[in-house]
């Protein structure tokens, strides 16, 4: 049982344009949203987060937009730059709870 | 500096065999984490602990074993038992707020 997916395995895009980054979830419980990006042999590194309580956090070129009635939150990139290219996890948790992850999309940004 | 630091990188086991992954952080997290990842299936969790002495199954706990004797250290033992054991593994520990996890950089374990 999926409760955080990433329905796109990948995504290309081109220097300079937005990337889009989807995920949904299941679990009405969570109340704390957070995005990682991975490098290939590398750990995840913490990207920025939301509360269930706000809609919107913006940090630089990212933002994420959390619609709870809709269980989906998104990613921002803008603009996109080549070294954005690596595998994003969205990532949920409950109450502080261990955090659950989705599948991961590759983003690639082409120059 | 502060992080989590994962031994090793690479590492090669015979069929049979069991073998333990090393995670040590100096964050002083209470709480840490074993994540496994394959391709199309994000990272999926292991075992985590909230406090030394204590730990608890995750999602795919069969084949693993785990010890947390101390609060820096918290040691994957992947047996025979596990069926599927290639993978990148990935150890994590969150600060005492619990939301953003920290990782090391991980363990690519490969059976031959």
């Amino acid at each position: 049982d999926q409760q955080v997916k990433q329905n796109s395995p990948s995504l290309s895009v081109q220097e300079g344009r937005i990337s889009i980054l989807n995920c949904d979830y299941t679990n009405s419980m969570f109340d704390y949203f957070l995005w990682y990006k991975k490098y290939p042999a590398e750990g995840p590194t913490f990207l920025i987060s939301i509360s269930s309580i706000k809609d919107k956090n913006e940090d630089g070129r990212f933002t994420v937009f959390l619609n709870k009635s809709a269980k989906h939150l998104s990613l921002h990139i803008v603009p996109s730059q080549p070294g954005d290219s690596a595998v994003y996890f969205c990532a949920a948790s409950a109450q502080g709870n261990k955090l659950v992850f989705g599948a991961g999309t590759i983003l690639r940004v082409k120059s | 500096d502060g992080g989590i630091t994962q031994s090793p990188k690479y590492l090669f086991r015979k069929e049979g065999q069991n073998v333990t992954l090393s995670c040590e952080q100096n964050l002083n997290h209470d709480a840490m984490y074993w994540y496994r990842q394959d391709p199309g299936q994000g990272l999926r969790l292991i075992y985590y602990s909230q406090i030394v002495n204590d730990f608890q199954k995750g999602d795919i706990a069969e084949g693993y074993s785990v010890s947390r004797e101390k609060k820096e250290s918290f040691p994957l033992t992947v047996t025979s038992a596990q069926k599927n054991p290639t993978a990148f593994y990935l150890c994590a520990s969150t600060p005492p707020s619990g939301f953003e996890a920290f990782f090391g950089q991980g363990t690519r374990l490969t059976v031959v």
